[in-house]
């Protein structure tokens, strides 16, 4: 089954940047999309189709896909970015969705 | 307002059985592909299985753990998704999702646009 791997834990400053990975073979032959968790929520679609913002996410959250790494940057991070984010894609080859690690987003 | 609410979850013994309820309004439900996804206690997403529209064929399709033991099914007269858990085991123990599911054929592409707020599943003697 297809795989995809995060770091566990990503650590940044206030009114920086953050990137966090997705690591998958061949991951830029598929389209990404990536969820924000906050502790004792829902999870909220931050990034589809590896760069698109749904309505109302700031444009401060972004995305890149390319080779076997998806990439979501989160830029001026703000203490309200603190959470889990995880990527998922859909692995058409067994016919099923597929979700990262997941990776804790902490601000300094 | 896209809503959903989760409903159904409690503690279970092994072996046991649970139905999941998902009621949906905001959107025209009958046209929307659903899943299901699961989180274990201080764990990561899991997607558990999602059902088709009707004017899609109305298929299923679930992840290899939850296959044979699960089925997921939908009454759209009543705007309501449902998921059927028997033989429960302990690794079943989680919160449970709807979501309502973007799906771009033949691309294969598909996410999950909206979220409901959770139902915890404890299966536990």
């Amino acid at each position: 089954s297809y795989v995809l791997t995060q770091p566990p834990s990503v650590s940044v400053a206030p009114g920086k940047t953050a990137r966090i990975t997705c690591g998958g073979n061949n991951i830029g032959s598929k389209s990404v999309h990536w969820y924000q968790q906050k502790p004792g929520q829902a999870p909220v679609l931050v990034i589809y189709y590896d760069s698109d913002r749904p309505s109302g996410i700031p444009e401060r959250f972004s995305g890149s896909n390319s080779g076997n790494t998806a990439t979501l940057t989160i830029s001026r991070v703000e203490a309200g970015d603190e959470a889990d984010y995880y990527c998922q894609v859909w692995d058409s080859s067994s016919d099923q969705g597929v979700f990262g690690t997941g990776t804790k987003v902490t601000v300094l | 307002e896209v809503q959903l609410v989760e409903s159904g979850g409690g503690l279970v013994k092994p072996g046991g059985s649970l139905r999941l309820s998902c009621a949906a309004s905001g959107f025209t439900f009958s046209n929307a592909w659903m899943s299901w996804v699961r989180q274990a206690p201080g764990k990561g997403l899991e997607w558990v299985g999602r059902i088709k529209s009707k004017t899609d064929g109305g298929t299923t399709d679930y992840a290899a753990p939850v296959k044979g033991r699960f089925t997921i099914s939908r009454d759209d007269s009543k705007n309501t998704l449902y998921l059927q858990m028997n033989s429960l085991k302990t690794e079943d123990t989680a919160v449970y999702y709807c979501t309502i599911t973007i799906v771009v054929v033949p691309a294969a592409i598909v996410y999950f646009q909206h979220w409901g707020q959770g139902t915890l599943v404890t299966v536990s003697s």
